[in-house]
């Protein structure tokens, strides 16, 4: 079965520093991975995706994530953080391979970054 | 991207009434999705809504809690029955972006409270 796990609850960071999110997955064959935010009474917005090919993928806002499938992780990361970029951070995997095109979501990590 | 339109934004209800959220989408598409999102957890996928065909529920979900419409290719509704405090939750409406590693679009999500 898919899975996909954020460990922090919380993320802390002063604004201008680089801040990262972490996700890890698991996933019997191939993951399609995803990165969405959520501001305060809002719906998801997409921010990036790896399907394949370079490992770094950039995305909207300054974001980029980094996919390792030897640590299978896929962390969102950006070099200065805004105080907007305060926000619920989901981190979501398909299996390519999957019988079902199910999307999976971690439980979510609040980012705040500090001014 | 598609743009999703949601209704009601946000309602109280009493315990035991239904209530019927609209999703409308600005282009056609084939699925579409309802999710569920408790209060400072995860999303969670009810089913999947297919035009012309029944929804396909997740496990948890069943059709006489959750009935799905899905008259045409833009729209869609979801229905929450008899409905208690623990039904109290955002319910998200999304579509996939074309192709088979489109990533999701969600609407605004609608903000049920349950009294």
């Amino acid at each position: 079965a898919q899975s996909v796990a954020q460990p922090e609850d919380q993320v802390n960071v002063a604004e201008g520093n680089p801040l990262t999110v972490k996700c890890t997955y698991s996933v019997s064959g191939n993951p399609y991975l995803f990165w969405y935010v959520q501001y305060p009474n809002r719906g998801l917005q997409f921010l990036l995706k790896y399907i394949t090919g370079d490992n770094l993928v950039k995305g909207s806002y300054g974001f980029e994530a980094e996919f390792n499938k030897s640590q299978t992780s896929f962390h969102l990361k950006k070099p200065s953080a805004l105080v907007s970029d305060s926000a619920l951070y989901f981190c979501a995997v398909r299996d390519q391979g999957g019988a079902t095109n199910k999307l999976i979501f971690g439980t979510g990590t609040l980012l705040a970054v500090q001014p | 991207s598609a743009v999703i339109s949601q209704k009601p934004s946000r309602d109280i209800c009493q315990r035991g009434t239904s209530l019927t959220i609209q999703c409308q989408v600005d282009s056609q598409v084939t699925m579409m999705f309802w999710y569920r999102q408790q209060p400072g957890q995860s999303l969670t996928l009810i089913a999947t809504a297919n035009q012309g065909s029944e929804a396909t529920y997740e496990s948890g979900f069943v059709i006489d809690k959750f009935p799905i419409s899905r008259p045409n290719l833009t729209f869609s509704t979801l229905t929450v029955s008899n409905m208690s405090p623990e039904d109290s939750s955002i319910y998200l409406c999304s579509v996939r972006a074309p192709g088979e590693t489109g990533e999701l679009f969600f609407g605004e999500g609608s903000r049920l409270t349950v009294l």
